[in-house]
């Protein structure tokens, strides 16, 4: 699948390391999304991106920084991370990003452990 | 925000059995519940949702109940195969200013052949 690619697919750093993850979509949509997945927890929501303005950020430490350059990619720069921040990362798009009622198209996500 | 509780955890079932899967909701004013499905080591997909206009849609062996008074919602898979051995996560939206999905936890589903 093409759909929504996302890069690197497994990520080892430490804690006081610079990393970015990015994520790329191929559909033409106009919003953006990044999740936390963690075991036997629900999806978390992290940031969406609708037409390259932030329009949700759900409390999310300052350690982890996105960034919307334009409507079909979006980075989550992070920086001086805790070992409970080790999760898959994924990245979704969807048509427009502002109803919360559309389809989201996920990419395989990034493994990231934080040693 | 919305609230989205998922049960059970964890459901095996003999290959050719149905298998239930139930949500429940709290925000009444949500009006879209989709289902995904995350196989092992794969990205989540929709398989299929709902909204509240419909108690019922059906789609193949998958089928999707919604009771808006009881604000619960339940995914049904007939005839189950080892291919449908997956993670399943029901979502709700959220009608608040988030405007976003609200997931619930995930149930394993096995299929046991």
């Amino acid at each position: 699948e093409t759909g929504v690619t996302q890069t690197p697919r497994h990520l080892v750093m430490g804690m006081t390391n610079k990393k970015s993850l990015k994520c790329e979509q191929h559909l033409g949509h106009n919003a953006m999304y990044w999740y936390k997945q963690s075991a036997k927890k629900p999806l978390e929501l992290m940031f969406v991106y609708s037409l390259e303005e932030r329009v949700e950020n759900n409390s999310v430490p300052s350690r982890f920084s996105p960034e919307c350059p334009n409507s079909s990619h979006l980075f989550l720069h992070l920086h001086t991370l805790q070992p409970e921040d080790s999760a898959l990362y994924l990245c979704a798009s969807s048509q427009d990003g502002t109803s919360g009622q559309e389809t989201q198209y996920f990419g395989p996500g990034t493994r990231l452990l934080v040693l | 925000g919305e609230n989205v509780e998922q049960h059970p955890s964890t459901l095996s079932v003999q290959e050719g059995d149905s298998a239930v899967i139930k949500c429940t909701y709290s925000d009444s004013a949500s009006n879209y519940f989709p289902w995904y499905k995350q196989e092992l080591g794969k990205r989540p997909q929709l398989i299929i949702d709902i909204r509240s206009n419909v108690g019922e849609k059906k789609d193949q062996r998958i089928a999707v109940t919604l009771n808006k008074t009881a604000k619960h919602f339940s995914l049904h898979i007939t005839e189950t195969q080892p291919e449908d051995s997956a993670v399943y996560f029901c979502a709700a939206h959220d009608s608040g200013s988030a405007r976003q999905l609200t997931f619930g936890s995930g149930t394993q589903l096995t299929v046991l052949p």
